[in-house]
């Protein structure tokens, strides 16, 4: 699918450095979600925005900040990183349309590697 | 909050198998998606369904949202259906959707 995408596809950062990790999505959609995958463990959600406004954070360490700028694009603002955030980062949209019938459309994903 | 299991955590196929995967959820939910997760990490939509049956090609599922499970049903199993298979309930609260995904069934099917 390449209603959503999401830049860099891989990435390779020291506990040091700042990166940002971008998604945008083509599908004219209202909400855009971040998650997490860990090896061996099951999706979790980080952030979720709707209408370009932040309505869940999940107890997300500071060291990850996200920004909606408008409905198509998210970003994830990375710094001072652990090892243990080494993951899958996963970026999701959908039409928020109030109701139960949301569907949600994920990216490809960011392989970070946090060294 | 709301538990989602799936069975069985890995299973083996031979090319042209047939395979049941099951989806179990503590609480009510208002609706439930199937995707396919490939070796590149892509999360593919299946299924949108919250009650009955749906079906696409060799693929079909069924949940029975009173009897909290859903089963996907694969046959003529090929190589391109390897991958992670996950569940994931959607319950609607706060004015957006929010979705709770099972650990993942790992298919692998071998020529």
């Amino acid at each position: 699918e390449t209603g959503v995408t999401q830049t860099p596809r891989h990435l390779v950062m020291g506990m040091t450095n700042k990166k940002s990790l971008k998604c945008e999505q083509h599908l004219g959609h209202n909400a855009m979600y971040w998650y997490k995958q860990s090896a061996k463990k099951p999706l979790e959600l980080m952030f979720v925005y709707s209408l370009e406004e932040r309505v869940e954070n999940n107890s997300v360490p500071s060291r990850f900040s996200p920004e909606c700028p408008n409905s198509s694009h998210l970003f994830l603002h990375l710094h001072t990183l652990q090892p243990e955030d080494s993951a899958l980062y996963l970026c999701a949209s959908s039409q928020d349309r109030g109701d139960t019938t949301d569907t949600q459309y994920f990216g490809p994903g960011t392989r970070l590697t946090v060294l | 909050g709301i538990q989602v299991e799936q069975s069985p955590p890995d299973l083996i196929l031979q090319e042209g198998a047939n395979s049941t995967l099951r989806c179990n959820f503590s609480d009510s939910v208002n609706n439930l998606q199937w995707f396919h997760q490939n070796p590149w990490g892509q999360l593919i939509n299946l299924f949108y369904i919250p009650s009955g049956t749906k079906q696409n090609g060799r693929l079909s599922a069924t949940t029975v949202a009173t009897e909290r499970y859903s089963l996907l049903y694969i046959s003529s199993s090929q190589t391109t259906d390897s991958g992670v298979y996950f569940c994931a309930v959607d319950r609607f609260s706060g004015g957006y959707n929010k979705l709770i995904f099972g650990a993942g069934t790992r298919l692998a099917v071998h020529p």
